[in-house]
């Protein structure tokens, strides 16, 4: 089945640090790949996607690029700030309205 | 354009008490979803509408809680009679039917605690 799998945390990391938090995927056929923010007492909000291998998201510094070969889709930001401080979610779709989040993985950003 | 909206924003009840909660969606978007969303836990699917018909609800716990979502357009979430386990935040979004990733937009969540 589907499934996706997210470093776990929380992490915490000083402003203009390197992030990168991992994901890897279990998928049938060829899903799409996103990541979700959640910023403290708000709804999820998309963050970047991807819809097929080799394919790069990036949004607001951040980047990340759907690998099959590793079934992996891992965030990056060169440097973070205090308000990327958030929950980020790892998903997939498989196309067919279903999506699978994994567990979230909580960064706080000190100055 | 406005995005989902969600009522009430928290909710305290004590447990085998009932609540309700309401979505309305983005204009157009013809999937609606419903998620249960633990602490610490991300989303998991309760049910998903397809315009006013259920495609999934396969993980809605159908003894206690159940949804609708009558003209297409806004849905309710209730559960009766709520448990200790049932806190968290319901989170609803909605796609629009056709894309062909189907990015979900979602609303701030209701944050349910059970007594």
């Amino acid at each position: 089945g589907n499934s996706v799998t997210q470093m776990e945390g929380p992490v915490t990391l000083s402003e203009e640090a390197f992030l990168t938090i991992n994901c890897t995927y279990t998928a049938t056929g060829y899903p799409s790949l996103f990541w979700y923010v959640q910023y403290p007492g708000e709804g999820l909000q998309l963050l970047l996607k991807a819809t097929k291998a080799d394919d790069k998201g990036s949004n607001k510094g951040f980047e990340a690029t759907y690998r099959k070969e590793t079934t992996s889709f891992h965030l990056e930001k060169g440097s973070v700030q205090v308000s990327d401080s958030a929950v980020y979610f790892c998903a997939l779709s498989d196309g067919g309205n279903q999506f699978y989040f994994g567990t979230g993985t909580s960064l706080t950003v000190i100055p | 354009e406005a995005g989902v909206a969600q009522s009430p924003r928290y909710k305290i009840i004590e447990k085998r008490q009932s609540v309700a909660f309401w979505c309305n969606p983005i204009s157009g978007h013809a999937t609606l979803y419903w998620y249960q969303q633990i602490l610490g836990q991300g989303p998991k699917l309760l049910i998903q509408f397809q315009n006013n018909g259920v495609v999934d609800d396969s993980q809605l716990p159908k003894d206690r809680f159940s949804a609708e979502r009558l003209k297409g357009v806004d849905s309710t979430l209730k559960i009766q009679p709520a448990k200790l386990e049932d806190s968290a935040v319901y989170l609803c979004a909605s796609s629009f039917q056709g894309m062909t990733y189907n990015e979900q937009f979602f609303g701030p969540g209701t944050r349910l605690t059970v007594l």
